[in-house]
């Protein structure tokens, strides 16, 4: 009964190539996001989505796209992949509504572009 | 632009003995404060949290520490197990929105 499961856990691919990693939280919660743990080990925010619409949008190349079928859902889309989108990638959960509460985090994705 | 720091990448402690580990942040909008703990190819997992409104928060072997003025938190662990080998992340937000993280520090419990 994993909380936040995403897939694939591994992903090698091909300069150039599109590609995408799903998300899925079983916990009700109202708002996800996408992470990305680059080589340095920094956690950094990508994407955020509440009740199906973004809300925060950091510097991410508009290469990288979110979609979200639904709440429970959070798919990361990536076109045209660089060798330096090479890093993990961690799709998280929370309850964030106006209230102070923990995010949840998947096990992560780790994308290696060659 | 990082709004949290860990200065410390890695923290040796013998089994028995307290951990601390410490965080910065610079926005002082942050009114609510975590900590997590990784283990190797998996995600991160909520440890203990504290809102801005207390300086203390306890929850068994681990405490949190937060001091406003310096913009400064630790976390606690005594007594400290193999077990607890780990990366610990600090993280923080503003009113619900976004958590940033710090880059982590990587801690071994020595048996």
């Amino acid at each position: 009964d994993t909380a936040v499961s995403q897939t694939p856990k591994y992903l090698v691919t091909q300069m150039g190539n599109d590609k995408s990693i799903k998300c899925e939280q079983n916990l009700g919660h109202d708002t996800m996001y996408w992470y990305k743990q680059d080589s340095k080990k920094f956690l950094k925010i990508m994407f955020s989505y509440n009740n199906k619409e973004l809300i925060i949008n950091e510097t991410v190349p508009n290469r990288f796209s979110p979609k979200s079928p639904d709440k429970a859902h959070l798919n990361l889309h990536i076109n045209s992949l660089e060798l330096g989108d090479s890093a993990v990638y961690f799709c998280a959960s929370s309850q964030s509504r106006g209230r102070n509460t923990e995010a949840f985090f998947g096990q992560g994705t780790r994308l290696t572009v060659v | 632009d990082q709004q949290v720091k860990q200065n410390s990448p890695s923290l040796s402690v013998q089994e028995g003995r307290i951990s601390i580990l410490n965080c910065d942040y610079t926005n002082s909008m942050f009114d609510y404060f975590l900590w997590y703990k990784k283990y190797p190819a998996e995600g991160p997992t909520f440890l203990i949290s504290i809102s801005s409104i207390k300086d203390k928060n306890e929850d068994g072997r681990f405490t949190v520490f937060l001091n406003k003025s310096a913009k400064h938190l630790s976390l606690h662990i005594v007594p400290s197990q193999p077990g607890d080998s780990a990366v610990y992340f600090c993280a923080a937000s503003a009113l619900g929105n976004q958590f940033y993280f710090g880059t982590g520090t990587s801690l071994t419990v020595i048996p």
